[in-house]
């Protein structure tokens, strides 16, 4: 079976750009969380959906927003991209809300 | 908000030594979840603690759940090169869906 799959692996952004970064769950994985990591931190909660909705929300600024699609895939947008915002993005899933979660490989954001 | 402190930032041993790191919560934790990450890599599931005073084995390492459901520990027995990493808890509370990740321990293991 696929892991959790996400795309693209890296990204090359300008300030003020808009991303659509995606994810794949397991198959079967019906709950689906996205996390940012900056180099030498841990990963940050941003957002986490079940069954296609939002069960949890982070704190980040609302330039950050994300779906679930009725295939349990996920996309996470970012509006306005500050420098900031260059980090690893991770998308992780889980049988449901409250297993333990299969990270992707995730996505490498820089902007400059 | 929840807090939450991991302990050390760093440990270097020598290999054949144990390794432990500590997680501490200011609030009551519904469960707790270790994960690992190798260097360039992403976080890994090791295991998840619910019961209070749960302890779980996996081969060279020993996963706590404290009493009061507020600390959690891992401990490595006589590390090996491969056990290098960054060791993250991530507890739970009641009532949340979110998973928050501690600032981790970084294991460095001198062959």
């Amino acid at each position: 079976d696929a892991g959790v799959t996400q795309s693209p692996t890296h990204l090359i952004k300008t300030r003020g750009q808009q991303v659509t970064l995606r994810c794949s769950p397991i198959s079967g994985h019906k709950s689906v969380s996205w996390y940012q990591q900056v180099l030498g931190q841990g990963p940050q909660f941003i957002f986490q959906y079940y069954e296609k909705e939002e069960r949890g929300r982070g704190n980040f600024p609302d330039r950050f927003s994300a779906r679930q699609f009725p295939n349990y895939s996920s996309e996470l947008n970012v509006n306005a991209l500050l420098l900031g915002d260059s980090a690893l993005y991770l998308c992780a899933s889980s049988l449901q809300g409250g297993a333990g979660y299969t990270f992707g490989s995730g996505t490498r954001l820089t902007v400059v | 908000g929840q807090q939450v402190m991991q302990i050390p930032q760093y440990q270097h041993v020598q290999e054949g030594e144990d390794f432990t790191t500590y997680c501490n919560s200011s609030t009551t934790l519904s469960n707790i979840q270790w994960y690992k990450q190798r260097p360039g890599g992403h976080p890994v599931f090791l295991i998840q603690l619910v019961k209070s005073g749960e302890v779980k084995k996996q081969k060279r390492l020993t996963f706590q759940f404290g009493e009061a459901k507020k600390n959690s520990s891992l401990h490595i027995t006589a590390t090996q090169t491969t056990d290098v990493g960054t060791y993250f808890c991530a507890p739970r509370m009641d009532s949340s869906y979110k998973l928050i990740f501690g600032s981790g321990t970084r294991l460095l293991v001198r062959p």
